[in-house]
């Protein structure tokens, strides 16, 4: 069975900057690989699938790249609605596992 | 615009049972194959289950494999979660979730609802 593992656990960020979450795959994914974001209270959005490409609605600061077994998630220019936790996600297996999260906060 | 209204949360005993139910709008809802996802408070996503358009393909995750049962029904656009030998290892929000993929099963989630709290605790 897939692990992910997301680095670092907790990203504290200043407003304006730029923050890059890592999750690294036990095995090769391809590009099979989603992220959300999740604030408390509401339910997790879809931000990136394909490793790379955005979901419908999503703003541009918000990049995804690599493949095989390491991934990044990149905010290019953190806004205070942008503070959440984020979850990558493999796809297209059984079952579908998550990271364990990476909590991004206001340094 | 899609909508995902979860039901049927509560505080069950350890060992009870539990039926959590999804009103899905907005979308052809049987188009797509659906998913329950849950979140332990504080902590990480788990997929639970998942059932394709037409009922005939199920899967679940071995932690709930044999204890719950998925199901839909799409005259009444709805998903259901019956859950059964409950146990405090369970307590978690319940999402209902729809597939990106129509038509398909991708196992991954372009809407989700907001959830709805199960406290298996005694």
């Amino acid at each position: 069975e897939i692990v992910l593992t997301q680095s670092p656990a907790t990203l504290s960020v200043s407003p304006g900057e730029r923050a890059t979450l890592s999750c690294r795959a036990s095995q090769f994914i391809k590009t099979d690989l989603a992220w959300y974001q999740h604030k408390p209270g509401q339910p997790p959005r879809l931000l990136i699938h394909g490793a790379s490409s955005r979901a419908t609605g999503i703003p541009a600061r918000f990049s995804g790249s690599g493949s095989g077994t390491e991934f990044t998630l990149t905010i290019s220019t953190l806004q205070s609605e942008d503070f959440a936790v984020y979850y990558c996600q493999h796809y297209n297996t059984w079952p579908p596992p998550f990271g364990g999260g990476t909590k991004v906060e206001i340094k | 615009e899609v909508q995902l209204v979860e039901s049927g949360g509560g505080l069950p005993q350890p060992g009870g049972s539990l039926r959590l139910s999804c009103a899905a709008s907005g979308f052809t809802f049987d188009d797509y194959t659906m998913h329950w996802v849950r979140q332990v408070p504080g902590k990480g996503l788990e997929w639970v289950a998942g059932i394709n358009w037409n009922s005939r393909s199920v899967a679940y995750a071995e932690s709930v494999r044999g204890r719950f049962t998925i199901s839909r029904d799409n005259g009444k656009n709805s998903l259901h979660l019956d859950m059964h030998s409950l146990r405090s290892d369970d307590t978690a929000f319940y999402y209902c979730a729809k597939d990106k993929e129509v038509g398909a099963t991708a196992y991954y989630f372009d809407s989700w609802g907001q959830g709805t709290l199960v406290t298996a605790s005694s």
